[in-house]
């Protein structure tokens, strides 16, 4: 059935460098994908969004690639920062409703 | 200040004793939703609203109702509530559903005993 996933739960890095956090989804209908950052005790917030006629989006620090082809979706920190800590969820849009992941948590060493 | 509230933020209830979760956005936002958070499932639809008097059922609607008399508000009832109703719960409203940025409220730690 539809769902949305991660491929880690946890992902440590050094502050400084790059972070990759990935994410698979099922509905090859989907149209538009989202990455949200949540940090702890607060809601979701918006980091960057594709829609599916895009394969690659670049934000301030962030990238995300889209590869329809194996429905992979993929957010990229660029020198991460300590403040860069927080869960990371994907989210497609399916209709008029959209279905999140379960989430990565992302730790930045010092 | 443009921002989702939501009330309460802490709610300890009983099982079958009604309650309601306020949600208000200031924004003038058409689309509207409802989430449940879990560990280890993330974020779950509820339900969402396309404009007032417009609402449909997400992913998991069962012993939920919304209602959306006015735009800036949505808020979501629990005519009984169960134990497996224990979540963290977040509205969250965008100009449109059509690709516009979802801004979600700070949250609602509901605990059904």
């Amino acid at each position: 059935g539809e769902s949305v996933g991660l491929h880690l739960p946890t992902l440590s890095v050094q502050e400084g460098d790059n972070s990759i956090i990935n994410c698979a989804y099922s509905n090859s209908a989907s149209d538009y994908f989202i990455w949200y950052k949540q940090e702890s005790g607060k809601g979701p917030q918006f980091i960057i969004d594709i829609r599916s006629n895009m394969d690659k989006r670049q934000g301030q620090r962030v990238t995300v690639l889209l590869n329809k082809t194996v429905k992979h979706l993929s957010l990229q920190i660029a020198a991460t920062q300590p403040g860069d800590s927080a869960v990371y969820f994907c989210a497609s849009m399916r209709g008029q409703n959209f279905v999140f992941g379960p989430g990565t948590r992302l730790s930045v060493l010092p | 200040e443009a921002q989702v509230t939501q009330n309460p933020r802490y709610l300890i209830t009983v099982t079958g004793k009604k309650l309601t979760v306020t949600c208000s956005q200031n924004m003038n936002h058409e689309y509207m939703s409802w989430y449940r958070q879990d560990p280890g499932l993330g974020l779950r639809q509820i339900y969402y609203s396309m404009n007032v008097e417009v609402t449909d059922k997400g992913d998991v609607p069962e012993g939920y109702k919304v209602s959306r008399k006015e735009k800036r508000n949505f808020p979501l009832i629990l005519e009984s509530p169960s134990p497996n109703q224990t979540s963290l719960y977040f509205c969250a409203s965008s100009l449109s559903f059509i690709t516009d940025t979802q801004y979600f409220g700070p949250g609602t730690r509901l605990t059904v005993l």
